[in-house]
């Protein structure tokens, strides 16, 4: 099972602000890596596949870069309605598709 | 527009069983694999398993290998989840997500659409 780590657990950024997130595969999964948004009460919701391919209707302040085990979600200039917790995915080692813990962007 | 509806909440007692049931719609039912990911109160995601709708075969993870089973109604474009043997810890939101495409082997992808979420609460 390949072990996705997500860091930091929580992260405090004031609204303007870049928000920068991290995701650790604990081996290679190229570029199949997915970061989803998930808002209290509702279901994840997909914002970035391909390590760095936005999804339809996601804003371009949200951006996502790297490759095989370190991966980076930024928002560029954090919003009110960015407040969410933020998972990784890979998708590499198909079926057994793996998440990250979870960050939690909040506002400052 | 592509929609995927799930049944409601459950509530049940340890050991029981219970079916969640995951509806499509707006795509060829057929072609996508559909996974089943669930959430603990207040934790992180956790991937169940996967069903090809159009064969109904699985993969699960390895620790619902022995309690889950998942399968499908091509005539009602729907996927049903079955889990026994009920714990406490079992207590979770359960979501169905559309996965990659069934035709395209080697071509990967997320989870692009998901259910609302339903509700299993395991309570004596």
């Amino acid at each position: 099972e390949i072990v996705m780590t997500q860091s930091p657990a929580t992260l405090s950024v004031s609204p303007g602000e870049r928000a920068t997130l991290s995701c650790r595969a604990s081996q290679s999964v190229s570029s199949n890596l997915a970061w989803y948004q998930q808002k209290p009460g509702q279901a994840p919701r997909l914002l970035i596949s391909a390590a760095s391919t936005r999804a339809t209707g996601i804003p371009a302040r949200f951006s996502g870069s790297g490759s095989g085990t370190e991966f980076t979600l930024t928002i560029s200039s954090l919003q009110s309605e960015d407040c969410a917790v933020y998972y990784c995915q890979q998708y590499n080692n198909w079926p057994s598709l793996t998440f990250g813990g979870g960050t939690k962007v909040e506002i400052k | 527009q592509v929609q995927v509806v799930q049944s409601g909440a459950e509530v049940k007692k340890p050991g029981a069983s219970v079916k969640v049931s995951c509806k499509a719609s707006g795509y060829t039912f057929s072609n996508y694999y559909i996974n089943w990911v669930r959430q603990a109160p207040g934790q992180g995601l956790e991937w169940v398993g996967i069903i090809n709708p159009a064969n109904g075969g699985t993969t699960y993870e390895q620790k619902f290998q022995d309690r889950v089973t998942m399968t499908t109604d091509t005539s009602t474009r729907t996927v049903f989840m079955d889990l026994n043997s009920l714990k406490s810890d079992d207590t979770a939101v359960y979501y169905c997500a559309r996965g990659k495409r069934v035709d395209t082997p080697t071509v990967l992808s997320p989870f692009d659409y998901w259910g609302q979420g339903t509700l299993v609460a395991v309570s004596s």
